[in-house]
């Protein structure tokens, strides 16, 4: 069974400038996750996504969005970059949402870096 | 303040030294996941414990949930260079939120 995927892996861009960052999460997995992780501040969680419905969100401004489309594949925006966005922005899927194993599959990440 | 504290932040030993990871938190998680995660590369998830006081091995690596489920330790036998990563501990909390620990940077030296 395939793995999560992001696209790109690697993506350079100014600063004001928009971005849209993509995942396709492991077949049968209903649930996406998103975060930032930073040296600093470590993983951090951005929002989740279950059957295209936004179901947690973290404590980020308004610039960050996400959407989930009918077959799981998901989306994240961040307009207007800050040089504070630099960062690896991870996907992970699962295959619902909490539970008592809740357990996350990651992809290996965009590594994004707003100059 | 993280919800699920993790220590020691940083950690650098010879090949061959045991080590323990610890993970702590003043809350009950239903269950608690342990990643490691290599420079430029998402996490991979380990081991996931679930009942209060399970104890699960992978090789060398032995992993325990507190007996209240608050809490869980990360303990490497002799360990090797491969071992080196980020280790990151997440618990489920409230049913359907994943809170993830600050992890612990493991440098093993041959």
């Amino acid at each position: 069974k395939a793995g999560v995927t992001q696209t790109p892996r690697y993506l350079i861009k100014t600063r004001g400038q928009q971005v849209t960052l993509s995942c396709s999460p492991i077949s049968g997995h209903r649930s996406v996750s998103w975060y930032q992780q930073t040296p600093g501040q470590g993983l951090q969680f951005l929002f989740e996504y279950f059957s295209e419905t936004q179901r947690n969100k973290g404590n980020f401004p308004g610039r960050f969005s996400g959407r989930q489309f009918s077959n799981s594949r998901s989306e994240m925006n961040v307009s207007t970059l800050e040089l504070g966005d630099s960062a690896l922005y991870l996907c992970a899927s699962s295959l619902s949402v909490g539970g008592a194993s809740y357990e996350q599959y990651f992809g290996p990440g965009t590594r994004l870096t707003v100059t | 303040t993280q919800l699920l504290e993790q220590s020691p932040q940083f950690l650098s030993i010879q090949e061959g030294e045991n080590l323990t990871v610890y993970c702590n938190s003043s809350s009950v998680f239903s269950s608690l996941q342990w990643y490691r995660q290599e420079p430029g590369e998402g996490p991979v998830l380990l081991v996931t414990v679930v009942t209060g006081g399970e104890v699960k091995k992978l090789k060398r690596l032995t992993f325990q949930f507190g007996d209240a489920r608050k809490d869980s330790s990360l303990h490497i036998t002799a360990a090797q260079p491969g071992d080196t990563g980020l280790y990151l501990c997440a618990g489920a909390w409230r049913g359907n939120k994943l809170v993830f620990g600050a992890g612990t940077i493991l440098r093993v030296k041959s």
